[in-house]
């Protein structure tokens, strides 16, 4: 079975930082770009940030200015994103995907066609 | 960065009706490679989002064909053919065109 499985989250205060991890499992995460999506209390999905295969590459959304880093471990098919500076505005469900698939014979989008369950980041004091 | 329109952002719908929802990008989003990046998710109460549609046309795995994505370049649009109650839920467009992905604002659906 195809899945995603988030945790690490919880309450925090402002200031303070939080490291999520995303694990997958029936399928090569090695060969997928990954990526954080958000989504505030009633608000709507916002993306975070995404990383290629290798780790090489990672991009976020301009809201991050430079708070959060994205990284991997492919061997343990895990997927992080260690947070700093987190304000209230950060409180969100925050969602792992799966992104880009890359083959040797190149790139392919499929949409994020794979998302986990979600973790709750509460920030507050 | 591109921003994603969407209308209406409220649609109730009577059971057996089609239903459209609109998404209009800030800039051209299709490629070079003659694809357009758009995506179409459903995120039902308590869940998780869903991929519905990708680049632009394209149904997902397991998606009922009442589902259909059209459109190019700037103007998308998500058409349900026959509505049925299990499909309420938030619907959202996405462009994966830019490194930087973004969604629209989010089109609640309900059933009258």
């Amino acid at each position: 079975q195809v899945q995603l499985v988030e945790s690490g989250g919880g309450l925090v205060k402002p200031g303070g930082s939080l490291r999520l991890s995303c694990t997958g499992s029936g399928f090569m995460l090695r060969d997928y770009y990954l990526s954080w999506v958000r989504q505030a209390p009633g608000k709507g999905l916002e993306w975070v940030s995404h990383i290629s295969p290798s780790g090489e590459e990672t991009y976020y959304g301009n809201f991050v200015k430079g708070r959060f880093t994205v990284s991997r471990d492919n061997a343990k098919k895990s997927l992080y994103l260690q947070m700093n500076s987190l304000g209230v505005e950060d409180t969100a469900v925050y969602y792992c995907a799966r992104d880009v698939a890359v083959y040797a014979m190149g790139k392919f989008y499929y949409g994020l066609d794979v998302w986990g369950q979600g973790t709750t980041v509460t920030i507050s004091s | 960065e591109i921003v994603l329109t969407q209308s209406p952002l409220s649609l109730p719908v009577t059971p057996g009706e089609p239903a459209s929802i609109s998404c209009r990008s800030s800039q051209n989003l299709l490629h070079g490679n003659g694809k357009n990046f758009l995506d179409w998710y459903r995120q039902k109460p308590g869940q998780s989002p869903q991929l519905l549609i990708f680049l632009g046309s394209h149904r997902a795995s397991g998606v009922p064909d009442r589902f259909s994505g059209s459109g190019s370049g700037t103007d998308f649009t998500l058409k349900i053919r026959s509505v049925e109650a299990e499909d309420v839920g938030i619907y959202y467009c996405m462009q994966a065109l830019q490194t930087q992905y973004t969604f629209g604002q989010g089109t609640k659906l309900e059933i009258k």
